[in-house]
């Protein structure tokens, strides 16, 4: 079956220091990635996406996730994190076209908290 | 543009009523999708539709639920009869789908929070 999983529930971090959030997944083909974070009572917002090329992809507010093919991982990061990042992140896949007419995967979603 | 439009914002109904969620998508979109949204069984997708076509329909949970998408700028989800268990957040999001690539990102409405009592 094909699957997103983010292994943490909740990741804690203090600000200032570098965060990670993992994601995992198991899809047939060469899906595309994306991050999403979604704020209370609020939508779910892109905040970026792998399609092909450099491993390390940038994305908004300072993120950056990092493709690794071998692991099936797509892990966010981000060097400094800062308060105003707590929120709720999902990974996502989509698989390709000639796959499954582009479906669209979620992860569980991770609460990250980021203490001053 | 607007952005996906999704109404009521939040509904109350009784066992048993029929509720019906709206979805208005980005112009120009071709892809849209329904996910429903709880604590214990977080983002799942119910349905999704492309050039207005369902694609997968595998995640409505019973034949209780059924969606529809008569044109290009308006989809239906409808659940009846409701049943407390039925109470979440419903999202629906759009996204484009361009020379058959599917590697663009899909926009969220803000989501309809459904409390069935």
């Amino acid at each position: 079956a094909q699957s997103v999983a983010q292994p943490e529930d909740q990741v804690n971090v203090a600000e200032g220091n570098p965060l990670t959030v993992k994601c995992t997944y198991s899809v047939s083909g060469n899906p595309y990635l994306f991050w999403y974070v979604q704020y209370p009572n609020r939508g779910l917002q892109f905040l970026l996406k792998y399609i092909t090329g450099d491993n390390l992809v940038k994305g908004s507010y300072g993120f950056e996730a990092e493709f690794n093919k071998s692991q099936t991982s797509f892990h966010l990061k981000k060097p400094s994190a800062l308060v105003s990042d707590s929120a709720l992140y999902f990974c996502a896949v989509r698989l390709r076209i000639y796959n499954q007419g582009g479906k669209l995967i979620f992860g569980q979603g991770t609460e990250l908290s980021v203490k001053p | 543009d607007a952005g996906v439009i999704q109404s009521p914002r939040h509904e109350v109904t009784e066992m048993g009523q029929e509720v019906t969620l709206r979805c208005k998508p980005i112009s120009g979109h071709n892809s849209l999708f329904w996910y429903r949204q709880t604590m214990m069984r977080g983002l799942e997708l119910l349905i999704y539709f492309n050039n207005n076509v369902p694609i997968d329909d595998s995640g409505m949970p019973e034949d209780r639920f059924s969606a529809k998408m008569p044109n290009a700028s308006f989809s239906t989800l409808k659940i009846q009869p409701s049943e407390p268990r039925d109470s979440a957040v419903y999202f629906c999001a759009s996204s484009r789908i361009f020379r058959g690539s599917t590697n663009t990102e899909a926009f969220f409405g803000q989501g309809t929070r459904l409390t069935v009592v």
